[in-house]
């Protein structure tokens, strides 16, 4: 079966660094995804991954290694505005997204 | 980046009414756009894909004659529930996949549905 796994809760301190990691096994891979969702609110696109390697984007870095179905989403600088549920999601063969669960982030001061 | 609105952000039903949902992509073609349902804590689950013209594509267990999908343009889909019960009562987000940027999905800002 396809599976996506993630932790269920982390918590950091602002002005920190946390690594979410992402786990994946999946009928094939055509990229991934992470999202960011505050509560009560849609998600929002972070980052999208197909090669393996480190992509930056400010305070946000994706990493991917498709040998190893691995990916971890990297928050610098934390801020209190960072507190989200972070969604990973894989495309699969058939360009179907198969979703994480979520990894729900708390910041605390 | 791109975007897609959602229309209306909540509504409030009496059971057995029906409430229809709007999905738009506002600078982008959606050649394909996504129904999900998130239940308080959970993640997404995808109802059904809806491509451009042509039937949508349930998931399975969502009953398609419950959940009316439209995608008559491509920049508007429409997720019609009908006869809502109280279980229906959901976060209901629509994402739209940019026909050029072929892999990143865009979501909508989701439709907050409370049936009485």
């Amino acid at each position: 079966g396809q599976n996506i796994d993630q932790p269920t809760e982390m918590t950091a301190t602002e002005g920190a660094i946390v690594q979410i990691n992402c786990t994946y096994q999946t009928s094939g891979f055509n990229g991934l995804f992470w999202y960011q969702q505050h509560a009560g609110e849609a998600p929002t696109f972070l980052s999208y991954n197909v090669l393996d390697g480190l992509e930056e984007k400010g305070r946000f870095s994706s990493f991917l290694s498709r040998s190893k179905g691995y990916s971890y989403l990297l928050l610098k600088e934390l801020q209190m505005k960072d507190s989200a549920s972070y969604l990973c999601a894989v495309t699969d063969s058939n360009y179907q997204l198969i979703w994480g669960a979520g990894t729900k982030l708390i910041i605390k001061p | 980046g791109a975007v897609v609105s959602q229309h209306p952000s909540r509504v409030i039903c009496k059971s057995g009414t029906s409430v229809k949902i709007e999905c738009r992509s506002l600078d982008f073609q959606a050649t394909t756009m996504f129904w999900y349902r998130q239940f308080p804590k959970q993640s997404l689950m995808l109802m059904a894909t809806s491509n451009e013209g042509s039937k949508a594509t349930y998931e399975q267990g969502v009953e398609k004659d419950k959940f009316l999908i439209n995608h008559a343009s491509l920049t508007l889909s429409t997720l019609t529930v009908t006869s809502a019960h109280p279980e229906d009562s959901s976060f209901y987000i629509c994402s739209a996949r940019d026909g050029q940027s072929a892999e990143t999905q865009y979501f909508g800002p989701g439709t907050r549905l409370l049936v009485l």
